[in-house]
């Protein structure tokens, strides 16, 4: 089965901290997207990684960045957290960039 | 991608077929239908896809129609766990970064 984890699934973090989401996929999967979801707002893909060291950004990359040192692990930083980036994060990976993609169960962050 | 359409909730007996429709009237022919669903408060789950030809999982079945412009999702024996949204998508392969754009979905609401 194809497994793919998130550090947390629940956190809570303070105005102004760096926050790190990890999400790591077990199959050797290329690809790698990190979505937030919110009510009303449905999936908003904020980037996603083809590849070791590439990223590319997605609709809503402003306050984010990314890391993906190995194939199997994709970080989303918070540089410094606000309210407004509170919310469910979901990470997924798919074998190629149109395939079905695998989520994990997802960070529910609140900034307070 | 093509858009999908599919009414907001249905309710499904234990143990009884529960069909999902979708249409998605101007899909193209190198479109895919892929389906998702959603258990509160986790992340999404891929179900199903298929392009022309009905297709069976251990989770599912898919029924395209001969012109594809609708199809049905079939969860054969509806469990109490299977009470989610279920998103019904269009994706071609290419264009959209890959991201996953869901609708509404349909609440499907599974009673003993």
């Amino acid at each position: 089965d194809v497994k793919v984890t998130q550090s947390s699934r629940y956190l809570v973090k303070r105005t102004g901290e760096k926050v790190f989401l990890e999400c790591v996929q077990d199959m050797d999967h290329e690809n790698m997207f990190w979505y937030r979801q919110d009510p009303g707002l449905g999936l908003r893909l904020i980037y996603f990684s083809y590849d070791v060291k590439m990223k590319e950004k997605g609709d809503i990359p402003e306050g984010y960045s990314v890391s993906r040192e190995k194939k199997e692990r994709f970080s989303l930083i918070l540089e410094s957290a606000s309210t407004n980036q509170t919310s469910m994060y979901l990470c997924a990976s798919s074998f190629l960039e149109y395939n079905e993609q695998f989520f994990g169960p997802g960070t529910r962050l609140t900034v307070l | 991608d093509a858009k999908t359409t599919q009414p907001p909730s249905m309710d499904c007996a234990e143990g009884r077929a529960a069909n999902l429709p979708c249409n998605h009237s101007t899909i193209s022919g190198n479109e895919y239908v892929y389906w998702y669903r959603q258990i509160h408060s986790q992340g999404p789950q891929y179900i199903i896809h298929g392009l022309k030809n009905n297709e069976t999982n251990e989770m599912a079945s898919l029924i395209i129609t001969e012109d594809r412009k609708s199809s049905t999702l079939i969860l054969p024996h509806a469990t109490l766990r299977d009470t989610a949204v279920y998103y019904c998508i269009v994706r071609g392969s290419s264009g959209n970064t890959g991201k996953l754009i869901f609708g509404q979905g349909t609440t499907l609401q599974v009673k003993p």
